[in-house]
């Protein structure tokens, strides 16, 4: 069973800082997902990536498959990124069944 | 990219009714939905795996008797909460995905509460 564990739970930063979010787990994967969840509960999908690197505006996500670890970053942080972060690990080649992390709160003050 | 539309977004119901939540994949054929629940301040968790036109596979401790899943065109998946209580309030989303591509596309979610 794939152990996905993210770091930290909670983040409060300062609009503008720079923010990294952690990801590891416990048995390969073939791919990864970052997810962003509102409040209101809705998932949207920010990135899926099997290595290397991803970038989409203001948000960058890399993966080291040998090291098992995964990272989100988020330059320039605005209020409106405040959401909880989630990673989300496929189980095995062909499989898009997901084992989840618990989450990252991120708020983002002005 | 992909949407995978999820109704209702919201609902409130009375203790011993049932509940049906649909996931229409509106722009590919979605031919496994996951359904996942969250509870508050926990990740989302497995519940069951439909493949289209057959049964559906559920995680251990899920009972298949109360969280109906129909599962019956390449486009539409349904949950349905039967006789519902207090303690099937909770979030339930789902994910479809298709033979062609591993990527999974999210509903929005339903907040399920029962009084």
């Amino acid at each position: 069973k794939n152990e996905v564990e993210q770091s930290p739970q909670n983040l409060t930063a300062q609009e503008g800082e720079f923010i990294t979010i952690n990801c590891s787990y416990s048995v390969g994967i073939s791919a990864l997902h970052w997810l962003q969840q509102h409040p209101g509960g809705g998932i949207v999908s920010l990135f899926m990536l099997s290595s290397g690197k991803k970038k989409h505006g203001r948000l960058i996500a890399t993966i080291n498959i040998q090291e098992k670890h995964s990272s989100l970053h988020i330059t320039a942080s605005h209020p409106r990124d405040s959401a909880v972060y989630i990673c989300a690990a496929y189980s095995g080649a062909g499989s898009y069944q997901l084992t989840f992390g618990k989450g990252t709160k991120l708020s983002v003050i002005p | 990219g992909a949407v995978v539309s999820q109704h209702p977004s919201r609902v409130i119901c009375k203790s011993g009714t049932s509940v049906k939540i649909e996931c229409r994949s509106l722009d590919f054929q979605a031919t496994t939905m996951f359904w996942y629940r969250q509870f508050p301040k926990k990740s989302l968790m497995l519940m069951a795996t439909s493949n289209e036109g057959s049964k559906a596979t559920y995680e251990q401790g899920v009972e298949k008797d109360k969280f109906l899943i129909n599962h019956a065109s390449l486009t539409l998946s349904t949950l349905t909460v039967t006789s519902a209580h207090p303690e099937d309030s909770s979030f339930y989303i789902c994910s479809g995905g298709t033979d062609f591509n591993t990527e999974a596309f999210f509903g929005q979610g339903t907040r399920l509460t029962v009084v």
